[in-house]
């Protein structure tokens, strides 16, 4: 079955970044890309971007442009996600769910991961 | 941008139907989806293209798009049904990005 795994919560003081992993199974990696969404406490669902996990394509979303980086390792099936210059705004969790690409769902996610920005 | 308008919060019975609603200006040009979140939980894809439902969705769960309404529709509401509910479109217009309903709280009297 397919699974996302993320890495664990992180503190993080403003100015920091962050780099938060996504080790995916149960299906063939490249097939399908990597959106990030995240929730803030009391918010809803934000997107952050998509990345092909097959070529260089990559979507950022205007707000993190900037500021976020996304990334893949074919050898290891992983998604990797950057959050840079972090803010206390920025306290959210942050999932990654497997995305095929545009008007595409966001079929799969993962469990999420838990940035804390505070000083 | 493209903005999706949903009411914040949805009140049924068990038993009953709930509907929940997700405004877009010609929301029917585009293909709607449908997520679950319960608190403590990730999102779960309910309702994809509009009226399709994954696998391992219940029946009761439903979705239609028309005009400049979505809606999902839950049929013989569970508590467990008892969740955030969020739309989600990709709006093509300039970049190509993902666009998502502010939600909606759905009670479960």
């Amino acid at each position: 079955q397919v699974q996302l795994v993320q890495s664990g919560a992180e503190v993080k003081k403003p100015g920091a970044s962050v780099k938060v992993s996504c080790k995916t199974s149960g299906y063939t990696f490249t097939t399908h890309g990597i959106s990030w969404v995240r929730r803030a406490p009391g918010q809803g669902l934000e997107w952050m971007g998509w990345i092909s996990t097959s070529s260089s394509n990559k979507i950022y979303a205007q707000k993190f442009q900037g500021r976020v980086t996304m990334a893949t390792d074919t050898s290891t099936s992983t998604a990797y996600l950057e959050l840079m210059s972090l803010r206390s705004d920025d306290t959210a969790i942050y999932y990654c769910a497997v995305n095929a690409g545009t008007y595409f769902p966001l079929d799969f996610w993962g469990q999420g991961t838990l940035v804390t920005v505070s000083s | 941008s493209y903005v999706l308008t949903q009411p914040p919060s949805v009140s049924v019975a068990p038993g009953k139907t709930a509907t929940i609603t997700c405004g877009g200006d010609n929301i029917a040009s585009k293909s709607v989806h449908w997520y679950q979140q319960t608190p403590g939980q990730a999102p779960v894809l309910v309702i994809y293209y509009n009226t399709d439902r994954p696998s391992g969705i219940p029946e009761r769960f439903s979705g239609s798009n028309s005009g400049n309404t979505a809606t999902l529709t839950i049929s013989r509401v569970e508590a467990g049904d008892e969740a955030d509910y969020f739309c989600q479109v990709w709006d093509s217009t300039g970049d190509h990005v993902v666009v998502f309903g502010g939600g909606t709280k759905l009670t479960v009297l």
